[in-house]
């Protein structure tokens, strides 16, 4: 079945770096672009940004201009998603969510993986 | 950037009982496709967010018949016609169209 695994959660210094991947099985991993959703504690959802994993383009969130990177690694069908700079602000579950990369630029969100946390605490 | 703002914010229904979740965006999500992108989803307790209804009034795979959207341009409307437990959860409208996808606050539906 169509599934995105995620790595395990992190802690992290203030002004660290934290990589998070996010692993597709179950679908042609470059039919779909891969996007990144952050939640805080108790908080809604933020787009953080895209990423084809056919062409390697990306589109990310004005917020996270300068902090954030999307990559993929497209022989064992893994996103990743680097956050630098870390603020306690940035605690939070990051989500890998699929959207058909035929609709681009329309997203439509459709599997997400179950979430990574990520804290940041000195 | 858009704007997405969901009324009310929390909701108590009483289990086989109606609710209805409202989501207004800031600007017209129709496309020139003809198809407006407007997005449900649940995000259940401990879980991740699951996509419910797409396009307005689409269901996705596997969602219930007792959930049904409706609307068009900027107001939307997600109708629950009879709330089962499992239903429990906070519910997002999503848009779709213009960059950055913007999503509504969410309205946490809970059962009496």
């Amino acid at each position: 079945q169509v599934q995105l695994v995620q790595s395990g959660a992190e802690v992290k210094k203030p002004g660290a770096s934290v990589k998070v991947s996010c692993k597709a099985s179950g679908y042609t991993f470059t039919s779909y672009d891969i996007n990144w959703v952050r939640q805080a504690t108790g908080q809604g959802l933020e787009w953080m940004g895209w990423m084809n994993p056919n062409s390697g383009n990306t589109g990310y969130a004005q917020k996270f201009q300068g902090r954030v990177t999307m990559t993929r690694n497209t022989s064992i069908s893994t996103a990743y998603m680097e956050l630098s700079s870390l603020r306690s602000e940035d605690t939070a579950v990051y989500y890998c969510a699929r959207a058909p990369a035929w609709e681009w630029p329309i997203i439509r969100l459709d599997v997400w993986g179950k979430g990574t946390t990520v804290t940041v605490s000195s | 950037d858009i704007v997405m703002t969901q009324t009310p914010l929390s909701l108590s229904v009483t289990p086989g009982q109606p609710a209805s979740i409202s989501c207004k965006s800031s600007q017209s999500l129709l496309h020139s496709d003809g198809k407006t992108y407007l997005y449900w989803y649940l995000q259940k307790p401990g879980q991740s967010p699951q996509l419910l209804i797409y396009e307005v009034s689409s269901r996705f795979s596997g969602v219930p018949d007792r959930f049904s959207g409706s609307g068009s341009g900027t107001d939307f409307t997600l109708k629950i016609s009879r709330v089962e437990a499992e239903d429990v959860g906070v519910y997002y409208c999503m848009q779709g169209i213009h960059l950055p996808p913007a999503f509504g606050q969410g309205t946490k539906v809970e059962i009496k």
